[in-house]
Protein backbone atom coordinates (compact mmCIF):
# COMPACT_ATOMS: atom_id res chain seq x y z
CA UNK A 1 0.00 0.00 0.00
CA UNK A 2 1.10 3.45 -0.86
CA UNK A 3 1.89 6.07 1.59
CA UNK A 4 3.19 9.37 2.55
CA UNK A 5 5.54 11.05 5.11
CA UNK A 6 5.78 14.58 5.63
CA UNK A 7 9.04 15.45 7.83
CA UNK A 8 8.63 17.95 10.02
CA UNK A 9 5.15 18.85 11.74
CA UNK A 10 5.83 22.20 12.19
CA UNK A 11 8.33 24.27 10.50
CA UNK A 12 8.81 28.21 11.42
CA UNK A 13 10.38 30.97 9.03
CA UNK A 14 10.85 34.07 8.81
CA UNK A 15 9.01 36.77 6.61
CA UNK A 16 10.93 36.60 3.16
CA UNK A 17 12.52 33.43 4.05
CA UNK A 18 12.79 30.14 1.72
CA UNK A 19 9.99 27.67 2.59
CA UNK A 20 11.17 24.03 2.27
CA UNK A 21 8.64 21.55 3.59
CA UNK A 22 9.25 17.88 2.78
CA UNK A 23 7.43 14.81 1.65
CA UNK A 24 8.76 11.25 0.71
CA UNK A 25 6.43 8.60 -0.84
CA UNK A 26 6.58 5.60 -0.15
CA UNK A 27 5.14 3.06 -3.76
CA UNK A 28 6.32 0.46 -5.54
CA UNK A 29 5.40 2.40 -8.70
CA UNK A 30 5.34 6.04 -8.76
CA UNK A 31 2.08 7.61 -7.85
CA UNK A 32 -0.11 11.01 -8.42
CA UNK A 33 1.31 13.49 -6.09
CA UNK A 34 -0.14 16.31 -4.30
CA UNK A 35 0.04 19.21 -2.26
CA UNK A 36 -2.53 21.15 -0.26
CA UNK A 37 -2.73 24.05 1.97
CA UNK A 38 -5.40 23.99 4.66
CA UNK A 39 -6.16 27.25 6.73
CA UNK A 40 -7.76 27.22 9.85
CA UNK A 41 -11.67 25.68 9.92
CA UNK A 42 -11.10 25.66 6.05
CA UNK A 43 -11.42 23.04 3.27
CA UNK A 44 -8.52 21.90 1.51
CA UNK A 45 -6.95 23.83 -1.48
CA UNK A 46 -4.83 22.02 -4.44
CA UNK A 47 -1.47 23.99 -4.72
CA UNK A 48 0.18 22.13 -7.24
CA UNK A 49 0.16 18.42 -8.87
CA UNK A 50 2.40 15.84 -10.30
CA UNK A 51 1.19 13.08 -12.83
CA UNK A 52 3.41 13.35 -15.49
CA UNK A 53 5.86 14.81 -17.84
CA UNK A 54 8.12 17.40 -15.88
CA UNK A 55 9.22 16.80 -12.59
CA UNK A 56 9.38 20.55 -11.27
CA UNK A 57 5.84 21.66 -10.93
CA UNK A 58 4.69 25.07 -10.26
CA UNK A 59 1.36 25.80 -8.23
CA UNK A 60 -0.54 28.57 -6.97
CA UNK A 61 0.78 31.28 -4.49
CA UNK A 62 4.45 31.46 -5.43
CA UNK A 63 4.85 27.26 -4.90
CA UNK A 64 6.95 24.50 -6.86
CA UNK A 65 7.85 21.00 -6.30
CA UNK A 66 10.06 18.72 -7.45
CA UNK A 67 9.22 14.91 -8.37
CA UNK A 68 12.50 12.80 -7.53
CA UNK A 69 11.92 9.79 -8.33
CA UNK A 70 15.54 8.79 -7.43
CA UNK A 71 14.68 10.04 -4.08
CA UNK A 72 11.12 9.37 -3.60
CA UNK A 73 10.55 12.78 -2.83
CA UNK A 74 8.23 15.66 -3.48
CA UNK A 75 9.18 18.73 -1.48
CA UNK A 76 7.57 21.95 -1.79
CA UNK A 77 9.25 25.22 -1.71
CA UNK A 78 8.95 28.80 -2.37
CA UNK A 79 11.46 31.38 -2.38
CA UNK A 80 10.40 34.04 -0.33
CA UNK A 81 7.77 33.17 2.60
CA UNK A 82 4.22 35.88 3.14
CA UNK A 83 2.40 36.32 6.46
CA UNK A 84 -0.33 34.73 4.58
CA UNK A 85 1.01 31.19 3.89
CA UNK A 86 0.97 30.34 7.19
CA UNK A 87 -1.37 27.55 7.14
CA UNK A 88 -1.30 23.53 7.21
CA UNK A 89 0.47 22.07 4.57
CA UNK A 90 -0.66 18.10 3.35
CA UNK A 91 1.31 16.00 0.54
CA UNK A 92 -0.99 13.77 -0.72
CA UNK A 93 -0.83 10.59 -3.26
CA UNK A 94 -2.68 8.62 -5.40
CA UNK A 95 -2.32 5.15 -6.71
CA UNK A 96 -1.39 5.56 -10.11
CA UNK A 97 -1.66 1.50 -10.92
CA UNK A 98 -5.42 1.77 -10.01
CA UNK A 99 -7.03 -1.46 -8.68
CA UNK A 100 -9.38 -1.55 -5.47
CA UNK A 101 -7.40 1.71 -4.69
CA UNK A 102 -9.15 3.91 -7.40
CA UNK A 103 -10.09 7.33 -5.85
CA UNK A 104 -8.47 6.71 -3.17
CA UNK A 105 -6.28 10.21 -1.91
CA UNK A 106 -3.93 9.12 0.87
CA UNK A 107 -2.37 12.46 3.19
CA UNK A 108 0.35 12.77 5.04
CA UNK A 109 0.32 14.22 8.60
CA UNK A 110 0.78 17.68 7.87
CA UNK A 111 2.83 20.11 8.15
CA UNK A 112 1.71 23.22 9.98
CA UNK A 113 3.51 26.44 8.52
CA UNK A 114 4.42 29.49 10.76
CA UNK A 115 5.95 32.84 9.52
CA UNK A 116 7.37 35.66 11.93
CA UNK A 117 7.37 38.31 11.21
CA UNK B 1 -18.36 27.84 -10.56
CA UNK B 2 -15.68 25.39 -8.70
CA UNK B 3 -17.59 25.20 -5.36
CA UNK B 4 -18.49 22.88 -3.08
CA UNK B 5 -20.86 23.79 -0.98
CA UNK B 6 -21.48 21.95 2.38
CA UNK B 7 -24.39 22.87 4.50
CA UNK B 8 -24.82 23.17 7.46
CA UNK B 9 -21.31 25.08 8.50
CA UNK B 10 -21.65 23.75 12.46
CA UNK B 11 -23.58 20.88 13.91
CA UNK B 12 -24.25 19.81 17.21
CA UNK B 13 -26.07 17.27 17.81
CA UNK B 14 -26.80 14.86 20.46
CA UNK B 15 -26.14 10.89 20.64
CA UNK B 16 -29.71 10.18 20.08
CA UNK B 17 -30.47 12.42 17.00
CA UNK B 18 -30.61 11.60 13.72
CA UNK B 19 -29.17 14.58 11.37
CA UNK B 20 -27.47 15.10 8.02
CA UNK B 21 -24.77 17.00 6.10
CA UNK B 22 -25.62 18.15 2.87
CA UNK B 23 -22.62 18.55 -0.36
CA UNK B 24 -23.39 20.00 -3.40
CA UNK B 25 -21.42 20.38 -6.60
CA UNK B 26 -22.42 22.05 -10.35
CA UNK B 27 -19.05 21.61 -11.70
CA UNK B 28 -20.07 17.79 -13.66
CA UNK B 29 -17.90 15.89 -11.46
CA UNK B 30 -19.01 12.34 -11.47
CA UNK B 31 -16.82 11.40 -8.78
CA UNK B 32 -17.90 12.41 -4.98
CA UNK B 33 -15.97 12.04 -1.33
CA UNK B 34 -16.74 11.85 1.90
CA UNK B 35 -13.87 12.75 4.47
CA UNK B 36 -13.84 12.83 8.47
CA UNK B 37 -10.53 14.86 9.55
CA UNK B 38 -9.89 15.05 13.30
CA UNK B 39 -8.03 18.05 15.52
CA UNK B 40 -4.61 17.77 14.26
CA UNK B 41 -4.63 15.00 11.82
CA UNK B 42 -5.00 14.28 8.29
CA UNK B 43 -8.29 14.15 6.14
CA UNK B 44 -9.41 10.54 6.59
CA UNK B 45 -11.63 9.28 3.26
CA UNK B 46 -14.94 7.19 4.51
CA UNK B 47 -16.94 6.77 0.90
CA UNK B 48 -16.18 7.00 -2.94
CA UNK B 49 -19.22 7.41 -4.95
CA UNK B 50 -18.60 6.99 -8.66
CA UNK B 51 -21.56 8.29 -11.20
CA UNK B 52 -23.97 8.28 -8.46
CA UNK B 53 -22.72 4.58 -7.19
CA UNK B 54 -21.05 3.92 -3.81
CA UNK B 55 -17.43 2.31 -5.17
CA UNK B 56 -15.29 2.80 -1.93
CA UNK B 57 -16.74 2.29 1.76
CA UNK B 58 -13.83 2.96 3.95
CA UNK B 59 -15.51 0.12 6.92
CA UNK B 60 -17.06 3.44 8.13
CA UNK B 61 -19.50 2.59 11.19
CA UNK B 62 -23.61 1.99 9.81
CA UNK B 63 -24.17 5.25 11.67
CA UNK B 64 -22.56 7.08 9.23
CA UNK B 65 -24.76 6.33 6.07
CA UNK B 66 -24.17 7.88 2.42
CA UNK B 67 -26.55 8.92 0.04
CA UNK B 68 -26.07 10.07 -3.72
CA UNK B 69 -29.22 11.47 -4.76
CA UNK B 70 -27.56 12.47 -8.28
CA UNK B 71 -24.36 13.38 -9.84
CA UNK B 72 -25.08 17.09 -8.11
CA UNK B 73 -25.54 16.28 -4.62
CA UNK B 74 -23.95 13.95 -1.34
CA UNK B 75 -25.71 13.85 1.68
CA UNK B 76 -24.33 12.07 4.71
CA UNK B 77 -26.89 10.61 7.19
CA UNK B 78 -25.97 10.40 10.59
CA UNK B 79 -27.72 8.39 13.66
CA UNK B 80 -26.80 7.18 16.95
CA UNK B 81 -23.66 8.93 17.07
CA UNK B 82 -21.04 8.77 19.64
CA UNK B 83 -18.54 12.02 21.26
CA UNK B 84 -15.71 10.22 19.42
CA UNK B 85 -17.43 10.99 16.39
CA UNK B 86 -17.04 14.63 16.63
CA UNK B 87 -14.85 16.34 13.52
CA UNK B 88 -14.48 17.93 10.35
CA UNK B 89 -16.25 16.25 7.72
CA UNK B 90 -15.19 17.54 4.38
CA UNK B 91 -16.62 16.57 1.35
CA UNK B 92 -14.91 16.62 -1.79
CA UNK B 93 -15.41 16.46 -5.49
CA UNK B 94 -13.60 15.29 -8.82
CA UNK B 95 -13.61 14.98 -11.95
CA UNK B 96 -13.47 11.40 -12.59
CA UNK B 97 -12.53 8.60 -10.16
CA UNK B 98 -9.63 6.40 -11.85
CA UNK B 99 -7.09 7.41 -12.26
CA UNK B 100 -6.99 9.44 -9.67
CA UNK B 101 -4.86 12.65 -11.17
CA UNK B 102 -7.09 15.34 -11.14
CA UNK B 103 -7.57 17.72 -8.83
CA UNK B 104 -10.43 17.23 -5.64
CA UNK B 105 -12.20 20.28 -4.93
CA UNK B 106 -12.89 20.24 -1.04
CA UNK B 107 -15.82 22.05 0.34
CA UNK B 108 -15.44 24.50 3.59
CA UNK B 109 -16.76 21.41 5.63
CA UNK B 110 -18.90 20.87 8.64
CA UNK B 111 -17.83 21.25 11.99
CA UNK B 112 -19.98 18.62 13.78
CA UNK B 113 -19.70 18.10 18.01
CA UNK B 114 -21.34 15.08 19.01
CA UNK B 115 -22.58 16.00 23.14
Amino acid sequence: AQSVTQLGSHVSVSEGALVLLRCNYSSSVPPYLFWYVQYPNQGLQLLLKYTTGATLVKGINGFEAEFKKSETSFHLTKPSAHMSDAAEYFCAVSDRAGGTSYGKLTFGQGTILTVHP
Amino acid sequence: DTEVTQTPKHLVMGMTNKKSLKCEQHMGHRAMYWYKQKAKKPPELMFVYSYEKLSINESVPSRFSPECPNSSLLNLHLHALQPEDSALYLCASSHRVAPMNTEAFFGQGTRLTVV
